[in-house]
């Protein structure tokens, strides 16, 4: 079955420091977003990539969607305690509903 | 305003109880999903739904139950055959197919002791 890993699963940093987070499909995907989960929260929409390649940013957001369009990558610049969060990457399944990754738990240190 | 409301926030039963939690969505969407998050875990799938009196099961659907009786609602059971109940719950809700995103509810906190 369809298998979306993220790597790491857990990142302490300094505030200030960057964070990267990578997710990888088993499956070439048609599109991948990326949601936000605040601490006690529920997963926020962050953003949709569709094209192979594709590179979007949102402020100190960059993410990236693989060539191959089985990867995607999401770094955050300078972070900042507001960063603090679980980031996960999501993609159709061959049913089309949202498959989620298992998530990358952000701690940033003051 | 537009949004999706799960209800209770946090339920406790006792074990052997089945209990229903509570997903209603005023944004027109057509696909609801329901998915299960247990501590340091990503969102596991339960059931999902593309359209009224349509449902289809997720990757761990055993114990579970749901219906889909109105556009707008979309509750989910936990039975007594769920060895493992207690987790968060997480409701969402999208236009299919699945994009441009979805759209969580608060989530149900449920503890069965």
């Amino acid at each position: 079955g369809q298998q979306v890993m993220q790597i790491p699963q857990y990142q302490h940093v300094q505030e200030g420091e960057d964070f990267t987070t990578y997710c990888n499909s088993s499956t070439t995907l048609s599109n991948i977003q990326w949601y936000k989960q605040r601490p006690g929260g529920h997963p926020v929409f962050l953003i949709q990539l569709v094209k192979s390649g594709e590179v979007k940013k949102q402020k100190r957001l960059t993410f990236q969607f693989g060539e191959a369009k089985k990867n995607s990558s999401l770094h955050i610049t300078a972070t900042q305690t507001t960063d603090v969060g679980t980031y996960f990457c999501a993609g159709p399944n061959t049913g089309n509903q949202f498959y989620f990754g298992t998530g990358t738990s952000l701690t940033v240190i003051p | 305003d537009g949004g999706i409301t799960q209800s209770p926030k946090y339920l406790f039963r006792k074990e052997g109880q089945n209990v229903t939690l509570s997903c209603e969505q005023n944004l027109n969407h057509d696909a609801m999903y329901w998915y299960r998050q247990d501590p340091g875990q990503g969102l596991r799938l339960i059931y999902y739904s593309q359209i009224v009196n349509d449902f289809q099961k997720g990757d761990i659907a055993e114990g579970y139950s749901v219906s889909r009786e109105k556009k707008e609602s979309f509750p989910l059971t936990v039975t007594s055959a769920q060895k493992n109940p207690t987790a968060f719950y997480l409701c969402a809700s999208s236009i299919p197919p699945p994009g441009p995103e979805a759209f969580f509810g608060q989530g149900t906190r449920l503890t069965v002791v």
